[in-house]
Parts: C-alpha cells; structure tokens; sequence
C-alpha cells in the first residue's frame, strides 16, 4: 500500500520562512511533487524531485531524500498569498502510468 | 489555450440519480485522471486513462464509469448517485516526456457535487 504523511496544520508569520515535512511510504518511486491548493480552487504544481537534493524555485525550495523516504517544501519571505494548502504527492511509478498518491494536506495560515 | 475545463461547476442530485461529469483538455495530453476530494482525506484517484479507448481503475472507483473515445475528452458518469458521493471532483491530464516518466499534472477547476 501507498502512505504519504505530512501536518496537517501550520501557521507561520509574513516575511518568515517555513518548512512542510512530508514522509513517504510507496510500493514504488517515480518522483515526488508538491501542490498548492487556495481554499475553493484547484491544485497548481509547484515542484518535483525524482533525484536526491534541494531543488530551488524563486521562493520556494523543495528537497527530497530517497532513502529516507523524505521531503520538505521550504517557503521563504512568506507572503499572505501564501495561505493555502500544500499536497505532497508520489508516484509509485506502478506501471509507468502518471498517477500520483496524494497526503492530505497541511494547511498553512500566514499571519501578518 | 483553455488548459483543463470542467463542467458542471456545482451539481445537486438526488439519491439514485445520474449524470455525467465532463472534462476536457486542449493541450493534448496523453493522461487524464479523475479525483475526488473530502475533508481530511486527500485527494483520492477514481479512473484514469493512459490514451483514447484505455482506461484503468484507481483507488476508489465503485460506483463511476470512465470512456476516452477522444484525446481531448474524459467524461465521469455516476451510475446511481448516493450521498457518499458527495464530494468535489477534479479532472487532470498530464503528458509524459518519457515513458514511464511522470510529468506534471494540471487540474481543472472542479466539479463540486452535493447528492441528497
């Protein structure tokens, strides 16, 4: 079977930096994305590790380690725009086929 | 382009009823996947399809039927609505680079349905 945990709640201040955690448990492994999710809207991709290491985008940062079967996402200079929720989601690569598990989500309120 | 449509936007059936959930992708994509999602559990794949005339179950797929007759086009049909249903639907394509390789998915707005 397929589990994926991360928080399921996080509060954080404007300006500052936060770290989602996210641990996995998958059959398989072909890759590893993260999601963000306004309340009402659909999921937008922010990211996507498939090799060990940090991968940096502007203000966001995701990092992965396989053999742990470990990622965060690292947001800096919070905004209030970035009250959302976050979705780690795997790959178990079953079949080579694009499906994806997802966590439940941790919901991230930035507070002035 | 358009990206992922979805329509309807918002649905209330009643018990036993059907309808058909659209989606359409004008990116040609190859995959497309229907989801649902319920406060505190996650995203939760339905069906999928890896091409036109292929399509797959995922994790919870009793009670929906898929098709894929077109690239563009991954209609949902509820058979039989039941209160259980009662949820908020997501459609996604995504194109792979590689076989075998995942790539990213894109979310239509969703379908949000109330079955009473």
């Amino acid at each position: 079977g397929q589990n994926i945990d991360q928080p399921t709640e996080m509060t954080a201040t404007e300006g500052a930096i936060v770290q989602i955690n996210c641990t996995y448990q998958t059959s398989g492994f072909n890759g590893l994305f993260w999601y963000q999710q306004h309340a009402g809207e659909a999921p937008t991709f922010l990211s996507y590790n498939v090799l060990d290491g940090l991968e940096e985008k502007g203000r966001f940062s995701s990092f992965l380690s396989r053999s742990k079967g470990y990622s965060y996402l690292l947001l800096k200079e919070l905004q209030m725009k970035d009250s959302a929720s976050y979705l780690c989601a795997v790959n178990p690569g079953l079949g080579g086929y694009s499906t994806l598990t997802f966590g439940k989500g941790t919901m991230l309120l930035v507070s002035p | 382009n358009a990206g992922v449509t979805q329509t309807p936007k918002f649905q209330v059936l009643k018990t036993g009823q059907s309808m058909t959930l659209q989606c359409a992708q004008d990116m040609n994509h190859e995959y497309m996947s229907w989801y649902r999602q319920d406060p505190g559990m996650g995203l939760r794949l339905i069906h999928y399809s890896v091409g036109a005339g292929i399509t797959d179950q995922g994790e919870v797929p009793n009670g929906y039927n898929v098709s894929r007759s077109t690239t563009e086009d991954f209609p949902l049909r509820l058979l039989s609505a039941a209160p259980s249903q009662t949820s908020v639907y997501f459609c996604a394509s995504s194109n792979p680079r590689l076989a075998g390789v995942t790539d990213t998915q894109y979310f239509g707005p969703g379908t949000r349905l109330t079955v009473l």
